[in-house]
């Protein structure tokens, strides 16, 4: 069955340096992979996403991911973080039914 | 953009009773929708999917008898947490699939009392 792994279960950086989240995923063809952003208590909003092309994906609030095959990453990236940055990311794939599924998710604190 | 509505936002309800959730496609018409729990600090899990007009698919170890889902037209589902228990108590996620992704609600939060 396809799976997403993300391996970082928290990640504390400071404010300004540069951000890597991990995800890796299992599937035999080319996935549809995902991610998103949730701060406390709030749903889901899509930061960016992956289904075919360029394997270098701009996303919103100045975060990319790239897909690597070899790999079988997605790991999401971020120059320079701030402060409002600070929530759980979760990466996701859609499997061969079409149902989405999620990492255990990496929760990001900011240092000041 | 897409947009999926979901109410109510939060509920309390007293052990034993019933709680219906509903997830609404606002502008698109969703023939499949997603139910998701999440507990506190963990990721979400798929419950169930949802098909217009059809049953829906339960994951392994979702009670089909206790999480009802109805999705009767194209831009609702309902999920209705019979005979609830504290350990129901959890978060609560819609999504629907349409062209060019998911969609997803901004979520139910259940306690159970």
């Amino acid at each position: 069955a396809q799976s997403v792994t993300q391996p970082d279960i928290h990640i504390t950086v400071s404010e300004g340096a540069s951000l890597e989240l991990r995800c890796n995923y299992s599937y035999g063809a080319t996935p549809y992979l995902f991610w998103y952003v949730q701060s406390p208590g709030q749903g889901l909003q899509l930061l960016l996403k992956y289904f075919s092309g360029d394997t270098l994906v701009q996303g919103i609030k100045g975060f990319e991911a790239e897909f690597k095959r070899s790999q079988s990453s997605f790991n999401l990236r971020k120059p320079s973080v701030h402060w409002s940055d600070a929530a759980e990311y979760f990466c996701a794939v859609v499997d061969n039914n079409n149902d989405m599924r999620f990492g255990a998710g990496t929760r990001l604190t900011v240092k000041p | 953009g897409a947009v999926v509505s979901q109410h109510p936002s939060r509920v309390i309800c007293k052990s034993g009773t019933s709680v219906k959730i509903e997830c609404r496609s606002l502008d698109f018409q969703a023939t499949t929708m997603f139910w998701y729990r999440q507990f506190p600090k963990q990721s979400l899990m798929l419950m169930a999917t949802s098909n217009e007009g059809s049953k829906a698919t339960y994951e392994q170890g979702v009670e089909k008898d206790k999480f009802l889902i109805n999705h009767a037209s194209l831009t609702l589902s309902t999920l209705t947490v019979t005979s609830a228990h504290p350990e129901d108590s959890s978060f609560y996620i819609c999504s629907a699939n349409e062209l060019y992704g998911y969609t997803f609600g901004s979520g139910t939060r259940l306690t159970v009392v």
